[in-house]
């Protein structure tokens, strides 16, 4: 267990709405992740976190931002929703180049 | 950037069976994994081979670094091993980020 918890755990939202995803971890690791997974998609990297205020893009960043102002958390930010964006969201650290995963959130975008 | 493919894309199973699922992968890469990811969404960590042969139990995994391929063997399968499996690369050229492959869906039938 890496100590990823991520907040909340499902949503429902409506298009055009702010949303904002919480992934807390308890253990100090530098990398954080967060990835989008969809059916015939397997799961795509979005942002990704080095430290504290750093961050880059992965593959699909269009439409989300990120924030990471402590260690311990990594926030993920769809500005305005679209349908496109409803998914299943998985953060994720990194621990000695291994990547483990928190439990997921469920958005569905109406 | 790096393609990452999978196969089979699905296959199913009678309890007890064996498998091989293969992962090859277009560039070099730093870093290799396999995942789990159960019926509920729960992500999994299998192994973490970036060469070199390793086993767990019933599962095994040999990765290839050389000729860009890793595969994961399955033994006496059980219906708890069905879900999809991952396999999950980290480029040589961008050692931040982890692309994962489209997954095997795999079900074990009693």
């Amino acid at each position: 267990d890496a100590g990823i918890t991520q907040s909340p755990r499902h949503k429902v939202t409506e298009t055009g709405t702010p949303v904002t995803l919480r992934c807390h971890q308890t253990e100090n690791h530098r990398y954080m992740y967060w990835y989008r997974q969809d059916p015939g998609h397997g799961l795509r990297l979005i942002h990704y976190s080095y430290g504290v205020k750093d961050t880059d893009k992965g593959e699909v960043s269009d439409g989300y931002s990120v924030s990471r102002s402590k260690t311990e958390d990594f926030l993920l930010t769809l500005e305005s929703a679209t349908s496109s964006q409803t998914s299943v969201y998985f953060c994720a650290i990194s621990s000695h180049n291994e990547q483990f995963f928190g439990p997921g959130t469920r958005l569905t975008v109406l | 950037g790096i393609q990452v493919e999978q196969s089979p894309p699905d296959l199913i199973l009678q309890e007890g069976a064996n498998s091989t699922l293969r992962c090859n992968f277009s560039d070099s890469v730093n870093n290799l994994q396999w995942f789990h990811q159960n019926p509920w969404g729960q992500l999994i960590n299998l192994f973490y081979i970036p060469s070199g042969t390793k086993q767990n139990g019933r599962l095994s995994a040999t990765t290839v670094a050389t000729e860009r391929y890793s595969l994961l063997y399955i033994s006496s399968s059980q219906t708890t091993d069905s879900g999809v499996y991952f396999c999950a690369v980290s480029p040589k050229t961008s050692y931040d980020k982890v692309i994962f492959g489209p997954g095997t869906s795999l079900s074990v039938i009693p």
